[in-house]
């Protein structure tokens, strides 16, 4: 089965700089990589999310790349804020129809200080 | 578009004593459902999903179990709590490709 292993466990930046949070994957069957956003006490929410066809995706300052070869994608936030601070869970899964389990990383603590 | 409602917010409950949480569904017919569980600072650990009425499949093995008795309702209890199953147990359903996910339940167990 899938395994997503996810690096760093916690990450502190200064507002203003940039932060990355990587992913491996070990089944090469999957091919949509979502990350979500987790604030304390609430529930993950969908930040972004990219398919296998692509390599990069981008929304205003947050961006997602993915390397089908090295099974590995990584998310990428420009410009941090106070409010990105949050623990952020990548996950893996095939694509496609019916019932397919979402395997999730272990989760990066990302702490932006003003 | 699809709504999910988790019944309690929070919960404190004694080592020993029963449980059952709850997960409905607006929005959809035959949804695919599944159980997170969340301990303290730790990643989210999938305990069961369900793709219809009457079926359950398990991840792991542990002292809860799960249940689909409607369509829109999913069903998360235990005989007998232990400690370690202080957490927070998210429901979570599927709006195309996008897995989303409940409020949550914060079960505090004493």
């Amino acid at each position: 089965g899938e395994n997503v292993e996810q690096h760093p466990s916690t990450l502190s930046v200064q507002e203003g700089d940039s932060a990355v949070i990587k992913c491996t994957y070990s089944d090469s069957a999957s091919n949509y990589f979502p990350w979500y956003k987790q604030e304390l006490g609430k529930r993950p929410q969908l930040i972004i999310d990219i398919r296998s066809n692509v390599g990069e995706k981008k929304d205003q300052r947050i961006a997602v790349t993915l390397n089908k070869t090295a099974k590995h994608f990584s998310l990428h936030i420009t410009e941090t804020q106070p409010e990105d601070s949050a623990v952020y869970f990548c996950a893996a899964r095939p694509w496609g129809t019916g019932f397919q389990k979402l395997v999730f990383g272990t989760g990066t603590r990302l702490l932006v200080s003003p | 578009s699809q709504t999910i409602h988790q019944w309690p917010a929070t919960l404190v409950q004694p080592v020993g004593s029963p449980l059952s949480l709850e997960c409905t569904v607006e929005g959809t017919s035959n949804p695919n459902l599944y159980w997170y569980r969340q301990a303290a600072g730790r990643g989210l650990q999938l305990l069961f999903y369900s793709v219809g009425i009457g079926q359950i499949s398990s991840e792991v093995p542990q002292n809860l179990s799960a249940s689909r008795p409607q369509d829109r309702q999913f069903i998360l209890s235990s005989k007998k709590l232990l400690l370690s199953d202080s957490g927070f147990y998210l429901c979570a359903g599927y709006q195309g490709t996008e897995q989303f996910f409940g409020p949550g339940t914060r079960l505090t167990v004493l």
